[in-house]
């Protein structure tokens, strides 16, 4: 059982470069997120997507672009990366709704490391 | 005040021991919770959900004290694979989003 995919999961790359992250889901979720997750800060939300099509800013969405032209995929976009952008980026995935008393659980990928020097 | 804050640790238990953990929240409306695990240099996974007052769920009892506006997470007869990050995550139903606390780090000792 595949779950949620990000490739590629560790990359180098220098002030200004671009890059893209994939995430693939193979769950039949409508919600997919991107999350960053630094040393003392927890997770913080990137951006989101509620369907095919839609995305949406979350906390921390500066310097970042994201697309979800299929239902199955979510691509993170950095267009000019910055040392402050090195971190540990999650991709996630659920159902749909968040509604009370649902169990909350997201999907999370693996994990991609981004170093930016 | 942040929406969720959680002591980071790190808590080192014996193993066979018991050990519990709080989280703070500010929005005094909540009235769920979710308890996440993440391994070290992994994804986070699901551990419980807690509606109401609480949830057990075998070694594992989460309790919400509203009056207080805190969360425990409280482990019994540890053992040396509870050793992992444990997050505290706020839903917010009117924009799908979770919110995540820094997490508190458990090591289980020998």
């Amino acid at each position: 059982n595949a779950g949620v995919t990000q490739t590629p999961k560790f990359r180098v790359l220098k002030t200004g470069q671009s890059m893209t992250l994939l995430c693939a889901q193979d769950m039949n979720h409508e919600y997919m997120y991107w999350y960053r997750q630094d040393p003392g800060m927890g997770l913080r939300l990137i951006h989101y997507s509620v369907g095919e099509g839609t995305t949406a800013k979350g906390e921390v969405p500066d310097g970042y672009n994201v697309s979800r032209l299929k239902k199955q995929n979510f691509l993170l976009g950095l267009e000019s990366a910055a040392p402050s952008q090195t971190s540990v980026y999650f991709c996630a995935s659920s159902p749909g709704l968040l509604r009370e008393y649902d169990t909350g659980e997201l999907f999370f990928g693996e994990g991609s490391r981004l170093t930016v020097l | 005040r942040k929406e969720v804050e959680q002591d980071p640790g790190p808590f080192n238990v014996p193993e066979g021991a018991t050990v519990a953990f709080n989280c703070t929240y500010s929005n005094s409306a909540s009235q769920s919770f979710f308890w996440y695990r993440q391994d070290c240099r992994k994804e986070p996974k699901l551990l419980m959900s807690v509606y109401s007052s609480g949830n057990e769920d075998g070694r594992f009892t989460a309790q919400l004290n509203r009056a207080s506006q805190y969360i425990s997470l409280l482990i019994r007869d540890s053992k040396l694979s509870d050793s992992a990050t444990y997050l505290c995550v706020l839903p917010n139903f009117g924009n799908e989003k979770l919110t995540f606390g820094t997490g508190t780090r458990l090591t289980i000792i020998p």
